[in-house]
């Protein structure tokens, strides 16, 4: 495709469900960084992978929150016994090259957790 | 950690108007910041991006600023359209960082 895309584009989760987000960052770009946005707010940073490398995880709120991209594309982020508080939209966001400059951004996944 | 601040949280202006949008920064040693504008329901779309050794960067009616000793920002748009309301976002990345710090946004509503 010709830019970032995410799926689900809305989920909506029962308090204690787990849920998965997928990423399809454009291909054959290296970085890849999850977001969580709050409503009324700026996105904040979750993760970031190089290629299938992790690379910062500082981010993440908790250890229910996980991500992984193992094969260096595709990356999933999964939030483990959902909580109220993780209602957000969550992006990600993809660039060419390491060090994160000109990133192309997909359009979130709204999460709502009941 | 860098704190980003943009002010005014909203701004609903006539078209026609020249508007400007600002953002402060607590943390000087930044590699570049961008302003990014966002639509409802759409990612993040890029308008600009202004190295740290840079001043002001320009596309079309868009002009931005940097400051980066007092840590400010201003985005500068000319002949405000319709077309324009959205929210506008400041993000900053710091010197040996891979990501961006943003602001908490400005919503601009331009009325016809």
């Amino acid at each position: 495709g010709a830019g970032v895309s995410q799926s689900p584009r809305y989920k909506v989760a029962k308090r204690g469900q787990d849920v998965a987000l997928r990423c399809d960052p454009i291909s054959g770009h290296v970085s890849l960084f999850w977001y969580q946005q709050a409503l009324g707010q700026g996105p904040e940073f979750l993760t970031y992978f190089q290629n299938e490398a992790q690379l910062d995880k500082s981010g993440l709120p908790s250890d229910r929150f996980f991500a992984e991209r193992p094969e260096g594309s595709v990356s999933t982020l999964k939030i483990q016994r959902t909580q109220q508080e993780d209602s957000a939209v969550y992006l990600c966001a993809s660039s060419l090259t390491s060090g994160g400059a000109g990133e192309y951004f997909g359009p979130g996944t709204r999460l709502t957790v009941l | 950690k860098q704190e980003v601040t943009q002010i005014p949280a909203a701004l609903s202006v006539p078209e026609g108007e020249n508007l400007v949008l600002n953002c402060s920064f607590t943390d000087s040693a930044i590699y570049n910041l961008q302003w990014f504008r966002q639509d409802p329901g759409k990612g993040l779309t890029s308008l600009l991006l202004i190295q740290s050794s840079q001043r002001e960067q320009t596309s079309g009616r868009l002009n931005a600023s940097l400051d980066k000793s007092s840590g400010r920002s201003t985005l500068y748009i000319a002949a405000s359209q319709p077309g324009d309301s959205a929210t506008y976002l400041c993000a900053v990345r710091l010197t040996g960082a891979n990501n961006l710090f943003f602001g908490t946004g400005t919503r601009l509503t331009v009325i016809p």
